[in-house]
């Protein structure tokens, strides 16, 4: 079966660090895109960044860019997003996705992690 | 920066048909993918490449092209398919990826 599972809640104060984790199984990691996507509460969806684990090509959305970094273990078929320096602000979950092959030539973001909330709070 | 717009909500009654709207500039040359997410769940593709239906996913789900606007279609809606819709889609370089702010489907 293919899947994305992704590390626990977190529980943070302003100004700690955190690194959370996508761990894919099923396909072949290093081969498929990963995509993080921010969702705040009772908000929407937003295009964070994506990472080709094969090579750490990483493109991130101007809006995340500096703020957040992506980065990937090819080894042992994981991902991760990393923050510093955390924010209020940064209370969300996020959500890993990968992009995958659903035709010949088609492909899109079809499997998703559970999510991992982040609440940032003094 | 590159926007997709959607309606904020649409409502229907059960049987009937809904049509979620996504509009944006590069629409008319990118194609656009559209997600369900449940209260409290991850998002699930539902339409791919503008028109297409992953495997699983009901043949009441469609999809159309207009130029800058893309259509979900949902015919003879039922109360499952309460949710939350996004569309995605980049600009018209395709480096610069973006969702729609989202349409929350309620089934009267």
């Amino acid at each position: 079966e293919v899947q994305l599972v992704q590390s626990g809640a977190e529980v943070k104060k302003p100004g700690e660090s955190l690194k959370i984790s996508c761990e894919g199984s099923g396909y072949s990691f290093s081969n498929h895109w990963v995509l993080w996507v921010r969702q705040k509460p009772g908000k929407g969806l937003e295009w964070m960044g994506i990472i080709y684990p094969s090579d750490s090509d990483i493109r991130y959305s101007p809006s995340f860019q500096g703020q957040v970094t992506i980065s990937a273990d090819k080894s042992i078929s994981t991902a991760y997003l990393q923050w510093n320096s955390l924010k209020a602000s940064d209370t969300a979950m996020y959500y890993c996705s990968r992009l995958g092959e659903l035709a010949a030539e088609s492909a899109a973001f079809d499997i998703w992690g559970q999510g991992t909330m982040v609440t940032v709070s003094s | 920066s590159y926007e997709l717009t959607q309606p904020p909500s649409v409502s229907v009654s059960p049987g009937r048909t809904a049509t979620i709207t996504c509009s944006g500039d590069a629409l008319a040359n990118q194609y656009a993918y559209w997600y369900q997410q449940r209260p409290g769940q991850a998002p699930v593709l539902v339409i791919y490449d503008g028109t297409k239906r992953p495997s699983g996913i009901p043949e009441r789900f469609s999809a159309s092209n207009s130029g800058t606007t893309v259509t979900l279609t949902i015919s003879g809606v039922r109360a499952e398919d309460e949710a939350d819709y996004y569309c995605l889609s980049s600009d018209s370089s395709g480096t610069y990826w973006v969702f729609g702010g989202g349409t929350q489907l309620t089934v009267l």
